[in-house]
């Protein structure tokens, strides 16, 4: 069965440092699709960036960036210049070739300022 | 007015009722999710729908029932609730089949769910 691990449930940073967030994935497919989804205190769930598995360059959207490990089946993002309003609980996605969605469970991000 | 609507927002029950939880949406999508939250577990799938005809259990389906009205509609019911059904419920949607270019989930605003 495809699972998804997020094994850091909190973490902090000081506003404007980086920080990365871990994700490791667990599946037999060759083809699928990853995410980053964003969910702040108005609980309203963010696309933050996808990568698709055939690409091996690693996707970008502003400050945040990916690093795919597809060999180790790792999906880590990473958040640079952090501001305050970063601060959210991010989840880690995996879709597979049957399009099920599978999310972690999660990792809460604080800014400190 | 958000792609993917869900009603209500927030609802308080009883133990022992029946409750259904509706969500429509405006993407014209196929697929069609719910996902239970719950604090330290994720979101954890329920039903997922690829069309009217076709409905499947994802892991945590004892307890539910859906309905996939239409293509835009698609509901979710408790038929007797109980307590360990409070969470935060989320409709989703996505566009098939894998290789299209928009892969993502689309979700609703959530439904918070007390079961009292």
């Amino acid at each position: 069965a495809q699972t998804v691990t997020q094994s850091q449930p909190e973490m902090s940073v000081q506003e404007a440092e980086t920080v990365t967030l871990s994700c490791t994935y667990d599946t037999s497919e060759s083809d699928y699709y990853l995410f980053w989804y964003k969910q702040p205190p108005s609980r309203q769930m963010i696309l933050v960036i996808r990568q698709e598995a055939y690409k091996q360059q690693n996707a970008t959207e502003n400050r945040f960036s990916v690093n795919f490990q597809k060999a180790a089946k790792s999906f880590s993002l990473k958040i640079s210049d952090s501001q305050l309003g970063d601060a959210a609980m991010y989840f880690c996605a995996y879709r597979r070739r049957d399009d099920k969605i599978i999310f972690g469970k999660g990792t809460r991000l604080h800014i400190l300022p | 007015d958000a792609d993917v609507t869900q009603t209500p927002r927030n609802r308080i029950t009883k133990t022992g009722k029946r409750i259904m939880l509706e969500c429509s949406q405006t993407k014209g999508h196929d697929r069609m999710y719910w996902y239970r939250q719950d604090p330290g577990l994720g979101l954890r799938l329920i039903y997922y729908s690829f069309d009217v005809k076709d409905i499947n259990k994802g892991e945590i389906s004892d307890g539910y029932s859906v309905s996939r009205q239409a293509q835009a509609k698609f509901s979710l019911s408790l038929e007797s609730a109980i307590p360990n059904q409070t969470a935060l419920y989320f409709c989703a949607t996505s566009e098939g089949p894998l290789d299209r270019a928009n892969t993502e989930a689309f979700f609703g605003q959530g439904t918070r769910l007390t079961v009292v």
